[in-house]
């Protein structure tokens, strides 16, 4: 099965602040991979697929990037409504799997 | 507006059996992959079993393979799980998503996970 890492697990950030997590992959994904935002109580939510695809109806600062193994989601500036956790998950091989999520709260 | 709801969730004994359902409206059932996806209690996301537009397609993991039973009624745009042989560790909380297209196989644009249910709460204790 191909493993997925995410860094850091824990995120402290103010409104306004630029925010990075990294997720990384056992083996090469292709760029066979989706950003998903929870928050408490609900069903996830996608942002990002194949790497770098926007879904529609998120707002722009949400941006992915990279390719192979490692990749980053980016939030260009917090905002009150992003403080949640995400993950990310890989849906190039079957079993498909998540990273063990990144947790953004407010500093 | 397109919309997932599941239900069917509860308290079962260990080795006890549940289905699971999920209703699907707003959007041309038959036309969509779709997946159960758990969240055990504080715990990240566990893919469980996808199954394609069709049916005919279907997936599984390890962890719940010869025990889960994916299926689909498209005329009743309804998802299903049938869970047999229930442990303590399948208690989680249910969700079924919808894919990007009709397909469910791997390295494909249609299998991502589109849109989420709210989840239905499954328990197995004595």
């Amino acid at each position: 099965d191909i493993q997925m890492t995410q860094s850091p697990s824990t995120l402290s950030a103010s409104v306004g602040d630029r925010v990075t997590i990294t997720c990384r992959a056992s083996q090469s994904i292709s760029d066979w991979l989706a950003w998903y935002q929870q928050k408490p109580g609900k069903g996830p939510k996608l942002l990002i697929y194949k790497a770098s695809n926007l879904q529609s109806g998120v707002p722009s600062r949400f941006s992915g990037s990279g390719s192979g193994t490692e990749f980053t989601l980016t939030i260009s500036s917090v905002q009150p409504d992003d403080f949640a956790t995400y993950y990310c998950q890989q849906y190039n091989t079957y079993p498909f799997t998540f990273g063990p999520g990144t947790k953004v709260d407010i500093k | 507006e397109m919309q997932l709801l599941e239900s069917g969730g509860g308290l079962v004994q260990p080795g006890g059996s549940l289905r699971l359902s999920c209703a699907a409206s707003g959007f041309t059932f038959s036309g969509y992959a779709m997946s159960w996806v758990r969240q055990a209690p504080g715990k990240g996301l566990e893919w469980v079993s996808s199954i394609s537009g069709t049916g005919i397609g279907t997936y599984y993991a390890d962890s719940v393979k010869g025990r889960f039973t994916i299926s689909r009624d498209n005329s009743k745009s309804t998802l299903y799980l049938q869970m047999n042989s229930l442990r303590a560790e399948d208690t989680a909380v249910y969700y079924c998503a919808k894919g990007a297209g009709v397909i469910a196989v791997a390295a494909t644009p249609d299998v991502v996970f589109h849109h989420w249910g709210q989840g239905t709460r499954v328990t197995v204790s004595s």
